[in-house]
């Protein structure tokens, strides 16, 4: 298994300014994930953060909006730039050790989460 | 579209009693399925696994089935506990895709 300690837990932001979250596994990792999951609902994938690469987004996400560090195996921060209300959400960092599901095992290790409100 | 689903936003059930939460897919070509349990303020957390060569698997109080031929798995809690009310999230990889697809979400309130 993997812990992930995740920070900032909560933050309020006014719009127009930047948030930076950070994830740190307490183990070297293959994969780690960002997520937002909105109120009441399911969690949506930002991006893969791919270590010593560019992150790949999914639809829907973009790097100038949502740029994403993986400097090691160990850790990542996702951004959250130029923000505006609708941005409002918990924002989720996740890791899968191992071979990342090419041994068909396929565990995500979630952080607590960040949660954040723009104003 | 929606390839992995749960039905049902909220289910009750009596503490002591057996909770049954249910998951449908679409795609054939999942062969990895999980279910993870999260509290309000909390990041989610995995319970159990399966994969698509078994039919159950068991650890605990927490037994996961899966019918693959109705593309359905379902998650059993017994007996139920107070400490089990909390979002119940099923979720589904293909072999060696690293990424997960995730249902809606299940509530599951335990009342005493």
């Amino acid at each position: 298994s993997a812990v992930i300690s995740q920070k900032p837990s909560r933050d309020i932001c006014q719009r127009g300014t930047s948030l930076t979250i950070q994830c740190q596994v307490d183990s070297q990792v293959t994969m780690m994930f960002w997520y937002r999951q909105q109120p009441g609902q399911s969690l949506t994938l930002i991006a893969t953060a791919n270590q010593g690469s560019e992150a790949t987004y999914e639809s829907g996400f973009v790097i100038d909006k949502f740029p994403i560090s993986r400097p090691n195996l160990t850790f990542s921060t996702l951004t959250v730039s130029n923000m505006s209300p609708e941005d409002s959400s918990i924002y989720l960092c996740s890791a899968t050790p191992g071979t990342g599901g090419l041994d068909g095992e396929n565990i995500q290790y979630f952080g607590a989460g960040t949660r954040l409100s723009v104003l | 579209d929606q390839q992995v689903k749960q039905n049902s936003p909220s289910l009750s059930v009596q503490e002591g009693r057996i909770s049954i939460l249910n998951c449908d897919y679409t795609n054939s070509m999942f062969d990895y399925f999980l279910w993870y349990k999260k509290y309000p303020a909390e990041g989610p957390t995995f319970l159990i696994s399966i994969s698509s060569i078994k039919d159950k698997n068991e650890d605990g109080r927490f037994t996961v089935f899966l019918n693959k031929s109705a593309k359905h798995l379902s998650l059993h809690i017994v007996p139920s506990q107070p400490g089990d009310s909390a979002v119940y999230f099923c979720a589904a990889s293909e072999f060696r895709n690293y990424q997960l697809i995730w249902g809606a979400g299940t509530k599951l309130i335990i009342k005493p």
